[in-house]
């Protein structure tokens, strides 16, 4: 299974944009890159996903590099709401199981 | 859309006893669902992979005689802890792959049921 590798932990500033990077250097050419949250006692909120193309919708945009070896989760403008554990993972589409890693824990300081 | 239910939200059972948890798919069918577990401060962990009509497929080191996992309908997919004991209590939740679209693509997940075993 293709293995992501992420930060523990960022900060940011309430109101700025927030760039969470994730690298997954083994990824295959029919993997999916998924971006979930999580906050405490919740189950992942799905936040954006891709496969090739840079993505974007109401929550977040998602940059992919022209290798796919690594990935952008970018919030345009954190709000206290947005401070969660942030889990980037990779599956296929034919079996579509997801393996999480440890996440990066993200913290917006008012 | 893509909303996932699971109930109960919470269980407290005596050890020895076994707990049924119910996931369910709200407004779409779900082919395939998938059972994590949760350990305090700690990742999501793959336990199996339900498909409907068909038997689940465990995880390496996942019992399935202790994990039973039953998927009899496009909706609803069902987890039973059997004999519960302590070293059991963990978040299970549980999520649905989507039918069509990138919804296929992705999963949609539970709000999670919090087990614990006295």
């Amino acid at each position: 299974d293709a293995k992501t590798t992420q930060p523990n932990s960022m900060e940011s500033n309430e109101e700025e944009p927030v760039h969470l990077p994730c690298n997954h250097s083994t990824i295959s050419g029919t993997d999916y890159i998924h971006w979930y949250r999580q906050l405490p006692s919740q189950g992942p909120e799905y936040v954006i996903h891709g496969l090739t193309s840079n993505v974007n919708n109401r929550m977040a945009s998602l940059a992919i590099a022209e290798d796919r070896k690594s990935s952008t989760l970018i919030l345009h403008r954190a709000t206290l709401r947005d401070a969660a554990v942030y889990y980037c993972i990779l599956s296929r589409y034919t079996g579509n199981q997801f393996y999480f890693g440890t996440g990066t824990s993200l913290t917006v300081i008012p | 859309g893509a909303v996932v239910s699971q109930h109960p939200s919470r269980v407290i059972c005596k050890s020895g006893t076994s707990v049924k948890i119910e996931c369910r798919s709200l407004d779409f069918q779900a082919t395939t669902m998938f059972w994590y577990r949760q350990f305090p401060k700690k990742s999501l962990m793959l336990m199996a992979t339900s498909n409907e009509g068909s038997k689940a497929t465990y995880e390496q080191g996942v019992e399935k005689d202790k994990f039973l996992i039953n998927h009899a309908s496009l909706t609803l997919s069902t987890l039973t802890v059997t004999s519960a004991h302590p070293e059991d209590s963990s978040f299970y939740i549980c999520s649905a792959r989507g039918t069509s679209g990138r919804d296929q693509e992705t999963q949609y997940f539970g709000p999670g049921t919090r087990l614990l075993v006295l």
